[in-house]
This record gives structure tokens, sequence and C-alpha cells, in this order.
């Protein structure tokens, strides 16, 4: 089955600075891949998205980007802001189904 | 406005005694699923439905029940709490697998004792 792996489990920058979060995937057939943010006692929310047939996906200051051959996709986070502290969560598409990243716990430092 | 509701939001209960999360979607969603958080473990699925009368098992599925009669509810069945049940529970859902991810509801603090 699909796994899904994020790296780093915890990270810290400074206000300002820029954030790279990276996941990578086994099952080539996934086509869609959905990042999530977690505020703490909130519930996961849908931040950007991406699909297979695309490579860079940008909403603001966010963006995705993917590499189907090497099977990894990023969410880049520049300009980070206190409000931006919070576990980010990536996932892939498995048959009609989703797989979820075990989390990154982002911290922005003012 | 387009939601997914839980109930209860928080719950105590007796190990052994069975209780009922409900979960309803007013987004006419397809795919329906819920899972379990806990801390260092991010977020493990337990059942998942994909239309009426369709569910399987997820990752997690072990002392759980669900059903899908109607496409808008899927209750999260526990026919015998333990304390290792003790979690945060979410519902989502999500209109297909071309759609755009799931949708959560707020969540569902357990506590078996």
């Amino acid at each position: 089955g699909e796994n899904v792996e994020q790296h780093p489990s915890t990270l810290s920058v400074q206000e300002g600075d820029s954030a790279v979060i990276k996941c990578t995937y086994s099952d080539s057939a996934s086509n869609y891949f959905p990042w999530y943010k977690q505020e703490l006692g909130k519930r996961p929310q849908l931040i950007i998205d991406i699909r297979s047939n695309v490579g860079e996906k940008k909403d603001q200051r966010i963006a995705v980007t993917l590499n189907k051959t090497a099977k990894h996709f990023s969410l880049h986070i520049t300009e980070t802001q206190p409000e931006d502290s919070a576990v980010y969560f990536c996932a892939a598409s498995y048959g009609q189904n989703f797989v979820f990243g075990p989390g990154t716990r982002l911290s922005v430092l003012p | 406005e387009a939601q997914v509701t839980q109930n209860p939001r928080y719950l105590i209960t007796v190990t052994g005694k069975k209780l009922t999360v409900t979960c309803s979607q007013n987004m006419n969603h397809e795919y329906m699923s819920w899972y379990r958080q806990d801390p260092g473990l991010g977020l493990r699925q337990i059942y998942y439905s994909m239309n009426v009368e369709v569910t399987d098992k997820g990752d997690v599925p072990e002392g759980y029940k669900v059903s899908r009669k109607e496409k808008r509810n899927f209750p999260l069945i526990l026919e015998s709490p333990s304390p290792n049940q003790t979690s945060l529970y979410f519902c989502a859902s999500s209109l297909s697998r071309q759609g755009r991810g799931y949708t959560f509801g707020s969540g569902t603090r357990l506590t078996v004792v």
C-alpha cells in the first residue's frame, strides 16, 4: 500500500524566514497531494493541494512543488509569521482514499 | 454553511459501555472517513466509506464499527470501549477522489476510564 513519509518532524524558524517541509510517497499511481494545517486544538484544514499534472502551485505565501519522477512533494512557506505556527500534514491519494504523513510541527519564533 | 458535524465534542465514559459518535455532512459528499489522532502518531484511519452501504477498514479498525445507511451520516460505534481508545477522533468527508481532499469535523475528544 501507499506509504507517506514527512520530514522534518519539527521545524523552528525565525519570523520572516522561509520554511520547507518535504514528503515522499511510494505509490506511483498517486495523483493528488493535499496539505493540511492543524492549529492547536483545532481540526486539520486544507491549505493547498496539487495534482499530478502540475509541477508547482502557489497561493500567496505558500507553494507546493511536485516531482513525480522522484515521488516527492514539498510545502514552501515564505515570510513566515507567528500565525503559521501549527502542525502540517501532507497526504497522497491512494485509490479512492488518502494516506497522511506523520506531520511536522512548525514553530515561528518572533 | 457547508460543514461536517461531529457529536459529542467531549466524552468521558467507562470501560465496556457502548457508545456512538455521530458524524453528519451537508455537502452531498460520497466519501467519509474516521481518523484517530494520538500524540506523535499523526492521523490514523479507522474506517472509510466510498458511498452508502460501502465501508472498508483503515489502518486501525480493531474495536470500532461503522455504518453508512444514508449518504450524510457515518457514525462511529465503540461496542466495548477500552482505555487504549482514549484519543481525539475526527470525521472527514470528500466529494470524491477527484475532489479537494477531506473536510474535517471539529473532533471528539474521548476518554475511557
